[in-house]
């Protein structure tokens, strides 16, 4: 079975400064997607970013970006340009593409912008 | 808007008083899917519909069950509700099995069983 691992319960940042989120999985598949889910408080669940897993450019959305290193099962979230309404609960989640029923989930990292 | 609704947003119950979670989406999309939220664990798959009376069990089925009578509901049903299900709930859909895009969640349901 798939496992999605984040290592950093807590993180925090300076408004306007730079901080990466991290993730590992753990998958024998070579087809899959993964993503980072923003939880701000009201707890709604925002899509921020996806990776597939035959891409092999860094998926970006604006100031979001990834570090997908497939070798390394890791999947890191670089967020620039900290800002307040960045601070969120955020989630790193993997599907499998060729048994999508489900999303599995890291446990989180709850990160802290500091003004 | 294209939005997936749930219902309650928050319920405080007792033990073994059974409860429906209602959710609805309005996009006619095939999946839908339930998940619990508990600290430290991240979100956990309770069951999963790929279509109308079509569903299957995710991670955490134990003491849940659901029905897919019409393609835009999908209720959670705790029919003997036990303080280990005090939980943030989630709904979420997307157009098919197959299909690649996000997965679209409703606002969360708390629950808290007594």
């Amino acid at each position: 079975a798939q496992t999605v691992t984040q290592s950093q319960p807590e993180m925090s940042v300076q408004e306007a400064e730079t901080v990466t989120l991290s993730c590992t999985y753990d998958t024998s598949e070579s087809d899959y997607y993964l993503f980072w889910y923003k939880q701000p408080p009201s707890r709604q669940m925002i899509l921020v970013i996806r990776q597939e897993a035959y891409k092999q450019q860094n998926a970006t959305e604006n100031r979001f970006s990834v570090n997908f290193q497939k070798a390394a099962k890791s999947f890191s979230l670089k967020i620039s340009d900290s800002q307040l309404g960045d601070a969120a609960m955020y989630f790193c989640a993997y599907r499998s593409g060729t048994s999508g029923s489900r999303l599995t989930f890291g446990e989180g990292t709850q990160l802290t912008v500091n003004p | 808007e294209a939005q997936v609704t749930q219902n309650p947003r928050y319920l405080i119950t007792v033990t073994g008083k059974k409860l429906t979670v209602t959710c609805s989406q309005n996009m006619n999309h095939e999946y839908m899917s339930w998940y619990r939220q508990d600290p430290g664990l991240g979100l956990r798959q309770i069951y999963y519909s790929m279509n109308v009376e079509v569903t299957d069990k995710g991670d955490v089925p134990e003491g849940y069950k659901v029905s897919r009578k019409e393609k835009r509901n999908f209720p959670l049903i705790l029919e003997s509700p036990s303080p280990n299900q005090t939980s943030l709930y989630f709904c979420a859909s997307r157009p098919g099995l197959a299909d690649t895009g996000e997965l679209f969640f409703g606002e969360g349901s708390r629950l808290t069983v007594l």
